[in-house]
């Protein structure tokens, strides 16, 4: 079946630092890019979309310059959080989805800047 | 918001008991489809039904959707202390790529 890869699976920085986490599809071509934030038991808020080649759509309230998406091949997308601060901590999920096909979700990266 | 409800928001049952967990939307669908989450990891997909679809059957899974009342319902029967996750509904709407996830229930399953 799809798989979809995320790295790292746990990060911590320090504020003020920039951190990229990387989603990539494994045997799959991922035509578009999801990037979800989850809160302690909390659900997942979409936070952007990003299609191959094109620039993401963000969310209503989620600042592009501080998350941003890079969808460069049809199997790599990366968020950089940057000037990353407290607050920032978080779960970070990507699914990956190709034309027709359901979603595939990554194993998240627990963010946490101190 | 178009984020769907969920309840319970936590669950607890002994083993071999049935768990039933309800979801509610706010907008039209094309499908409703289910999730589970263990702590800390991504989610994996359980089940998919379609709008034109009132029910559904996966294993020890069984879902229900009623549109008219724009719910759904997600049966785990003879539970197992490894189905102890919590489970998400999501929605797809209209032409669109975009999942909208549910408030999540957290089911624990006792020995």
């Amino acid at each position: 079946g799809a798989v979809v890869s995320q790295h790292p699976s746990r990060v911590i920085c320090k504020s003020g630092t920039s951190v990229k986490i990387e989603c990539r599809s494994l045997d799959f071509q991922a035509t578009t890019m999801f990037w979800y934030r989850q809160f302690p038991k909390q659900s997942l808020m979409l936070m952007a979309t990003s299609n191959e080649g094109s620039k993401a759509t963000y969310e209503q309230g989620v600042e592009k310059d501080k998350f941003l998406i890079n969808h460069a091949s049809l199997t790599l997308s990366t968020l950089t959080v940057t000037s990353a601060h407290p607050e920032d901590s978080s779960f970070y999920i990507c699914s990956a989805r190709s034309v027709g096909e359901g979603y595939t979700f990554g194993s998240g990266t627990r963010l946490t800047v101190v | 918001s178009q984020q769907g409800e969920e309840d319970p928001q936590a669950l607890s049952i002994q083993e071999g008991e049935n768990a039933t967990m309800n979801c509610s939307y706010k907008t039209s669908i094309n499908n409703l489809q289910w999730y589970r989450q263990n702590s800390g990891r991504g989610l994996v997909h359980l089940i998919l039904i379609r709008s034109n679809e009132r029910e559904k059957h996966s294993g020890r899974l069984r879902v229900t959707l009623d549109t008219s009342k724009k719910s759904s319902s997600l049966l785990i029967t003879a539970s197992r202390a490894a189905d102890t996750a919590s489970y998400f509904c999501a929605t797809k709407a209209g032409g669109g790529n975009k999942l909208t996830f549910g408030t999540g229930t957290q089911l624990k399953v006792e020995l």
